[in-house]
C-alpha cells in the first residue's frame, strides 16, 4: 500500500516554463514533507521541505505547496531550466517516528 | 556537501554469498538510513539506526541485517544474497536535534548485481 504517490512518471516541459510535479499522500498523520532532485549515479540532493503548518515555502526557483485537506503537494520550478532535468521525489515523515516514506519519483525533462 | 561516503560504490557477487556494504559519516548524526532504490518502488527504507547499537526494520527489512557498533560507522549485510537483492543501496544521515523532524542527507550509492 503506497502511502506516497508520483502519479506521472515522467514529465517534459520547455525552457523557461513552469514544471509541476505532483505528490499525493494518504496517511493524515504525515506532518513534513521534502522534496529531492536525483541525477544519474549520484544520490538523491535535498530541494525543499514544508511542514503542516504551512501551506507553502519558497527558495529561489522552486515553490511547494501544501494543501492538507485534499493530502497533496506539488513542486513549482520557474522558470525551468535545463539543468533542472532530474529525478524528483517526494517524501513525508509523521514526527518522532525518524522515518520517511518517499514517492516512485517522476522524471522530468526540460527542453532546451 | 554532508560527508557521506559509501563502500564499495559498485559490487557484483554470486547468489548465496555474503556481502556487507558500508556508510561512513563526518557529520556526527545520531540517526542513520539504509534504503534500496528500484525502478517502479522509488527509494524504501531497509533498516535504520537512532544510535550506536541501536536499530529498527523498515518497510524492507527481509534478507538483511544491520549493524552499528561506532556513530560513524553503518554497515548493511545481506546474509546470502538473492538476484532480488540486485539494487542501488543508498545510506542517509539525518540529526533531528530539538525537532522531531529533519532533512534526511544521503550518500553516492552503491550498485549491487548479484548473478
Amino acid at each position: 500500500d503506497q502511502q506516497v504517490k508520483q502519479n506521472s512518471p515522467s514529465l517534459s516541459v520547455q525552457e523557461g516554463r513552469i514544471s509541476i510535479l505532483n505528490c499525493d499522500y494518504t496517511n493524515s498523520m504525515f506532518d513534513y514533507f521534502l522534496w529531492y532532485k536525483k541525477y544519474p549515479a549520484e544520490g538523491p540532493t535535498f530541494l525543499i521541505s514544508i511542514s503542516s503548518i504551512k501551506d507553502k515555502n519558497e527558495d529561489g526557483r522552486f515553490t511547494v505547496f501544501l494543501n492538507k485537506s485534499a493530502k497533496h503537494l506539488s513542486l513549482h520550478i520557474v522558470p525551468s531550466q535545463p539543468g533542472d532535468s532530474a529525478v524528483y521525489f517526494c517524501a513525508a515523515s509523521t514526527s518522532g517516528t525518524y522515518k520517511y516514506i518517499f514517492g516512485t519519483g517522476t522524471r522530468l525533462k526540460v527542453l532546451a | 556537501d554532508a560527508g557521506i561516503t559509501q563502500s564499495p560504490r559498485h559490487k557484483v557477487t554470486e547468489t548465496g554469498t555474503p556481502v556487507t556494504l558500508r556508510c561512513h559519516q563526518t557529520e556526527n548524526h545520531r540517526y542513520m538510513y539504509w534504503y534500496r532504490q528500484d525502478p517502479g518502488h522509488g527509494l524504501r527504507l531497509i533498516h535504520y539506526s537512532y544510535g550506536v547499537k541501536d536499530t529498527d526494520k523498515g518497510e524492507v527489512s527481509d534478507g538483511y541485517s544491520v549493524s552499528r557498533s561506532k556513530t560513524e560507522d553503518f554497515l548493511l549485510t545481506l546474509e546470502s544474497a538473492t538476484s532480488s537483492q540486485t539494487s542501488v543501496y543508498f545510506c542517509a544521515i539525518s540529526e533531528m536535534g530539538s525537532r522531531t523532524w529533519d532533512t534526511q542527507y544521503f550518500g553516492p550509492g552503491t550498485r549491487l548485481t548479484v548473478l
